[in-house]
């Protein structure tokens, strides 16, 4: 199975300043016939299912606020929150769909207000 | 709007069997593979299973093989998860989450609110 990491555990941020995750595979998830990395991004805020954020490594889903914005390509990608907000208080997970049917997740990433 | 409406959770002895149900509304639900996902307590997410929109295709994590059973029924808008021999280490919240339309991606768009399955060790 692809092994999914992501680094830190956990960050503090002021708001309104930027919050940096990131996610690495264990192996390339960049499918060379369609130039797509098979990488999703989810938020999961307390008490809440997780939220579809992020696609192919960097499409928004509708809804999402422009200040997510995902990056990277191959093994190592990156979420960036460029403002943090209140509402920005969750645990972020990064997932693969790369290799079906065994689809991983990160262990994720918890964001609190510093 | 799009809905998934978990149900069927609770406490169950290791060895029991218990059935997950998901409730869809707001789309053609005939269109759509679904999937559980599962989060033991103050942990990460785990993909469990997938069907896909016509219940032919089935997949599942090697954690379950052998002992859940996914599947649907279109008729009535619902998806069900079949789970036999449980374990202390199946205990979890079951979500339910909807797939691609026509063909299995493992993208989430759709998540349920989840169902709460507790195996006591």
């Amino acid at each position: 199975d692809i092994v999914m990491t992501q680094s830190p555990d956990s960050l503090a941020v002021s708001l309104g300043e930027r919050a940096t995750i990131n996610c690495k595979s264990s192996q390339s998830i960049l499918y060379s016939s369609n130039n797509k990395n098979y990488l999703a991004w989810y938020q999961q805020r307390p008490g809440q299912p997780p939220r579809l954020l992020i696609y192919w490594a960097s499409t928004r889903e509708s809804g999402v606020p422009d200040r997510f914005s995902g990056s990277g390509s191959g093994t190592d990608f990156t979420l960036t929150i460029s403002s943090l907000q209140a509402e920005d208080v969750a645990v972020y997970y990064c997932q693969q769909y790369y290799s079906t049917p065994a689809l991983t997740f990160g262990g994720g990433t918890k964001v609190e207000i510093k | 709007q799009v809905q998934l409406v978990e149900s069927g959770g609770g406490v169950v002895q290791p060895g029991r069997s218990l059935r997950l149900s998901c409730a869809a509304s707001g789309f053609t639900f005939s269109s759509y593979g679904i999937d559980w996902v599962r989060q033991a307590p103050g942990k990460g997410l785990e993909w469990v299973a997938f069907i896909s929109y016509d219940g032919s295709n089935k997949y599942y994590a090697n954690s379950v093989q052998g002992r859940f059973t996914i599947s649907r029924d279109n008729s009535k808008n619902t998806l069900y998860l079949q789970m036999n021999s449980l374990r202390p280490e199946d205990t979890a919240v079951y979500y339910c989450a909807r797939d691609q339309p026509q063909q299995w991606l493992g993208l989430f768009d759709y998540w349920g609110q989840g169902t709460l399955v507790t195996v006591p060790s």
